[in-house]
């Protein structure tokens, strides 16, 4: 079965850059070229920020920046404030398997 | 502008079948390349998918639940279902249902979340 795996937590002070990255572990040899990101403040619905890897939804903006390399993906928040302090989830259509898995989580703190 | 809610009981007894409506407004459930999904988060953990359905009713499901869940759509009342059978409290969560698209895979729209706790 596959999975994504993301650290648990990351945190950066205003103004800087934090990296928080999602690996796929995979024995059906998905290649997890949809990943998507998604925002969660605590008690709110989870907000598309990153789609097919590094495009960008109207609004979302442009200091949240997305990659991947290999079969890790990755979502930057470039000039970090304190409102991007959410919990952030990576997702990706689980290749030949057909459904889509999401990552474990991580918290984004702002310190 | 789209939008999703979902509706259904907010107490189910272990054993039973959990059953959850949504209904989908400003716009048709048939129109579009999409597929209408069913998430959850249980308090204070991460999202899991559960499925999706298409217009056309070919459906998709999360294999560690595909034996408990069926996903139905009736598109004469822009509505789409999810029940998961025998239940247990593993499975109170806060429900979502989301509109996700067909390339690329990811959703665009959520609906605001519904509590279901599991217990006797």
């Amino acid at each position: 079965q596959s999975a994504l795996t993301q650290p648990p937590s990351a945190s950066g002070s205003p103004g800087q850059s934090v990296t928080i990255s999602c690996t796929g572990t995979s024995s059906d040899g998905g290649d997890y070229n949809y990943v998507s990101w998604y925002q969660q403040h605590p008690g709110k619905v989870p907000k598309l920020m990153i789609y097919e890897v590094s495009k960008r939804p109207s609004g979302v903006p442009d200091r949240f920046s997305g990659s991947k390399s290999g079969n890790t993906a990755s979502l930057t928040v470039s000039g970090l404030q304190a409102e991007d302090e959410a919990d952030y989830y990576c997702s990706s259509y689980a290749g030949s398997n057909n459904y889509v898995v999401f990552g474990g989580g991580t918290k984004l703190t702002v310190l | 502008q789209v939008q999703l809610q979902e509706s259904g009981p907010g107490l189910v007894k272990p054993s039973q079948t959990l059953s959850l409506t949504c209904t989908v407004s400003g716009g048709s459930i048939s129109s579009g390349s999409y597929y209408w999904s069913w998430i959850r988060q249980p308090a204070g953990k991460g999202l899991e998918w559960i499925g999706r359905i298409y217009t056309s009713g070919s459906t998709n499901y999360n294999p560690s639940l595909k034996s408990r869940v069926t996903i139905s759509v009736d598109t004469s009342k822009n509505q789409f279902s999810l029940k998961l059978s025998s239940v247990t409290a593993a499975d109170t969560a806060v429900y979502y249902c989301a509109r996700e698209e067909t390339y690329g895979d990811y959703v665009d729209y959520w609906g605001q979340g519904t509590l279901v706790t599991v217990s006797s």
